[in-house]
C-alpha cells in the first residue's frame, strides 16, 4: 500500500538547522511530485511548495523562498525538507503529500518546536 | 495570490443531518485546460489532512457518496449528507489552478 512515512519530532534552538524526511513506499517515487505543507499550532494549512521528483527542481511559495530547501534522495525514495536559521515562527507540523494536480496521500507530519 | 474564503468558520450539526460548506475564490479557478483544480480535505483531530474531493466534484477512492462537491468559477460547495460521528474535524478547500497554490482558512465541523 502507498505510504509516506516522515521522521520524528524535533526540538531545536533558534538559529539551528534541521532536515526532516519523507520516505515513500508502495509506488514509483519519480512518478509523482512531492509537496510540503506547514501547519502552525492551532492554525490552518499553509502551502510551502513542491519538488519535481524526476528533475529535482524545487518550487517554493513566496513565504518559503529564503531558508527552506527541498531535496531528494531518489535511490531511497525519500524527500527532504531542510530549514536553516530556525526561528520561533517555524514551530509547526510539517506534512509531505504526494502528487501534483491532486495531493492524494499524506505523511503523518513532523512536529518541529523551536525554542531557546 | 488567490484567496479562498470559507464559510461558515464553524458548524454544529446533528447526526444524520446535512452540512454545507462554502468556498469562494477571489479569481476563477478554471484552468486553461478546461479543468478546475479545486479540492476538499478533511483533517480529523490529531491526523493528517485526507483528500475527499478533487477537480470540484470527483470523490477520492474510498470516500463515501455522502460527500458531494459542486460549483464552478469562483463559487464552490461541499455538502455532507447524513453526517456521521467520523465526519468531525476541519474541512479545507484548496486551489491548484493558480500559483501560488492556496488553502482556505478551514471550517470546523462539530457534532451536536
Amino acid at each position: 500500500q502507498i505510504q509516506l512515512v516522515q521522521s520524528g519530532p524535533e526540538l531545536k534552538k533558534p538559529g539551528e538547522s534541521l532536515k526532516i524526511s519523507c520516505k515513500a513506499s508502495g509506488y514509483t517515487f519519480t512518478d509523482y511530485a512531492m509537496q510540503w505543507v506547514k501547519q502552525a499550532p492551532g492554525k490552518g494549512l499553509q502551502y510551502m511548495g513542491w519538488i519535481n521528483t524526476q528533475t529535482g527542481k524545487p518550487t517554493y511559495a513566496d513565504d518559503f523562498k529564503e531558508r527552506f530547501v527541498f531535496s531528494l534522495e531518489t535511490s531511497a525514495s525519500t524527500a527532504y525538507l531542510q530549514i536553516n536559521n530556525l526561528k520561533n515562527e517555524d514551530t509547526a507540523t510539517y506534512f509531505c503529500a504526494r502528487g501534483m494536480m491532486v495531493r492524494d496521500y499524506w505523511g503523518q507530519g513532523v512536529m518541529v518546536t523551536v525554542s531557546s | 495570490d488567490v484567496v479562498l474564503t470559507q464559510t461558515p468558520v464553524s458548524l454544529s450539526v446533528t447526526l444524520g443531518d446535512q452540512a454545507s460548506i462554502s468556498c469562494r475564490s477571489s479569481q476563477s479557478l478554471e484552468y486553461s485546460d478546461g479543468y478546475t483544480y479545486l479540492e476538499w480535505y478533511l483533517q480529523k483531530p490529531g491526523q493528517s489532512p485526507q483528500l475527499l474531493i478533487y477537480e470540484v466534484s470527483n470523490r477520492f477512492s474510498g470516500v463515501p457518496d455522502r460527500f458531494i462537491g459542486s460549483g464552478s468559477g469562483t463559487d464552490f460547495t461541499l455538502k455532507i449528507s447524513r453526517v456521521e460521528p467520523e465526519d468531525l474535524g476541519v474541512y479545507y478547500c484548496f486551489q491548484a489552478t493558480h500559483d501560488p497554490l492556496t488553502f482556505g482558512s478551514g471550517t470546523k465541523l462539530e457534532i451536536k
